[in-house]
């Protein structure tokens, strides 16, 4: 149980433009979802937190204009990545928890790369 | 806020020894604690976790202690395998955080054949 999954594992894209990640939870329902980036060799650094129905919670220094995150539903979160630059370039991991729940189940992650 | 520091950054150990990687927290409020398993490549994967009102928790190879009174807590890992080589992040719930994590640096554990 507890099954999260990313969709695409893999994207490059040109400069300028947008991407779109999606993170599902196949197999309980996701009230609240979180967004990380990871550069190699560090930690998780939290983007933002969503709850469905409601905007997204971002953390101090996140763009929210440049990183648009929807949480639609009990089990389908996106992160848009916009008007991308190489320094965008990083893993996108996302994570999410059931109501009331301490655990939280992470994706397998998202690497974008921009050229 | 919330600040967790992990040691050591990377460990090595041989095949069939013990790993022992440690954390500590800042806030006396936060009340869980989870240990993650990040392989090359792939999102990090939940190995045990503890709550701040149990003192170790154990799950076959791997064991989990927490000193609230210190503010640390450790994981324990015994009859290491090559398949436990991986990157290992502890975090902490602050409480009063909403369910936001706040993790640890990471420690490269390598083990040897």
């Amino acid at each position: 149980g507890a099954v999260v999954s990313q969709h695409p594992s893999r994207v490059i894209c040109k400069s300028g433009t947008s991407v779109k990640i999606e993170c599902r939870s196949l197999d309980f329902q996701a009230t609240t979802m979180f967004w990380y980036r990871q550069f190699p060799k560090q930690s998780l650094m939290l983007m933002a937190t969503s709850n469905e129905g409601s905007k997204a919670t971002y953390e101090q220094g996140v763009e929210k204009d440049k990183f648009l995150i929807n949480h639609a539903s009990l089990t389908l979160s996106t992160l848009t990545v916009t008007s991308a630059h190489p320094e965008d370039s990083s893993f996108y991991i996302c994570s999410a928890s059931s109501g009331g729940s301490y655990e939280q189940y992470f994706g397998p992650g998202t690497r974008l790369t921009v050229t | 806020g919330e600040n967790v520091e992990q040691h050591p950054s990377t460990l090595s150990v041989q095949e069939g020894d013990s790993a022992v990687i440690k954390c500590t927290y800042s806030d006396s409020a936060s009340n869980y604690f989870p240990w993650y398993k990040q392989e090359l490549g792939k999102g990090p994967q939940l190995i045990i976790d503890i709550r701040s009102n149990v003192g170790e928790k154990k799950d076959q190879r791997i064991a989990v202690t927490l000193n609230k009174t210190a503010k640390h807590f450790s994981l324990h890992i015994t009859e290491t395998q090559p398949e436990d080589s991986a990157v290992y992040f502890c975090a902490a719930r602050p409480r009063l955080y909403g369910q936001n994590f706040v993790f640890g640096p990471g420690t490269r554990l390598s083990v040897l054949p």
